[in-house]
């Protein structure tokens, strides 16, 4: 089986300060690695994704995360944040191979609040 | 592309009677769909796993009597929660996976309240 611990329940921070969200998994097989962004009384969007390649990957709006195969981590960090940012994001691994299903195992959620 | 939607976005219902969410895929064929649970201020749960054409896999704990599963077609899979108490009170997610696809796409959640 594998978890995933995201370490900081509630993150705040000023606007234009920079930010990392903490997560680190367990497994006994590789795995893809997936973080979530959920706005209040949304569902989840997918903000970025390690699937193979490059362990650096970023998303569109200025995030960016890197998968550290040796310290099982996959951090997001931001380098300016907007007031739009506040949200809940979400580390998730799915298990890599047809038989190990399509799954996703989430943490725990990291609530981003982000003050002027 | 790969959106999802759920129907309905909020529901109200009296304890013991039944409600159903619907969850489609509006621009893919969806094999898979996923429902989560999430109550507030925790991470999703995840309830169970449906292939369209045959029943739902339950996750440990998930009374599947009483949370209902079809996914009928490759575009919409629903949950219907019967008998409903107070304590099904939840915000209820789908999302849905290709059959080619690695990731699952969310849908924007369903928030039951049973009074």
């Amino acid at each position: 089986a594998q978890s995933v611990t995201q370490l900081d329940s509630q993150v705040p921070v000023f606007e234009e300060a920079p930010v990392e969200l903490r997560c680190n998994y367990s497994s006994s097989v590789s795995v893809y690695l997936f973080w979530y962004v959920q706005y209040p009384n949304q569902g989840l969007q997918l903000l970025l994704k390690y699937l193979s390649g490059s362990t650096l990957v970023k998303s569109i709006n200025g995030f960016e995360a890197e998968f550290n195969k040796s310290q099982t981590s996959f951090h997001l960090r931001k380098p300016s944040v907007h007031i739009s940012d506040t949200a809940e994001y979400f580390c998730a691994v799915k298990r890599i191979g047809v038989a190990a299903g399509n799954k996703l195992t989430f943490g725990g959620g990291t609530r981003v609040l982000v003050k002027p | 592309g790969a959106v999802v939607s759920q129907h309905p976005s909020r529901v109200i219902c009296k304890s013991g009677t039944s409600v159903k969410i619907e969850c489609r895929s509006l621009d893919f064929q969806a094999t898979t769909m996923f429902w989560y649970r999430q109550f507030p201020k925790q991470s999703l749960m995840l309830m169970a796993t449906s292939n369209e054409g045959s029943k739902a896999t339950y996750e440990q704990g998930v009374e599947k009597d009483k949370f209902l599963i079809n996914h009928a077609s490759l575009t919409l899979s629903t949950l219907t929660v019967t008998s409903a108490h107070p304590e099904d009170s939840s915000f209820y997610i789908c999302s849905a996976r290709s059959r080619t696809g690695n990731e699952q796409y969310f849908g924007p959640g369903t928030r039951l309240t049973v009074t």
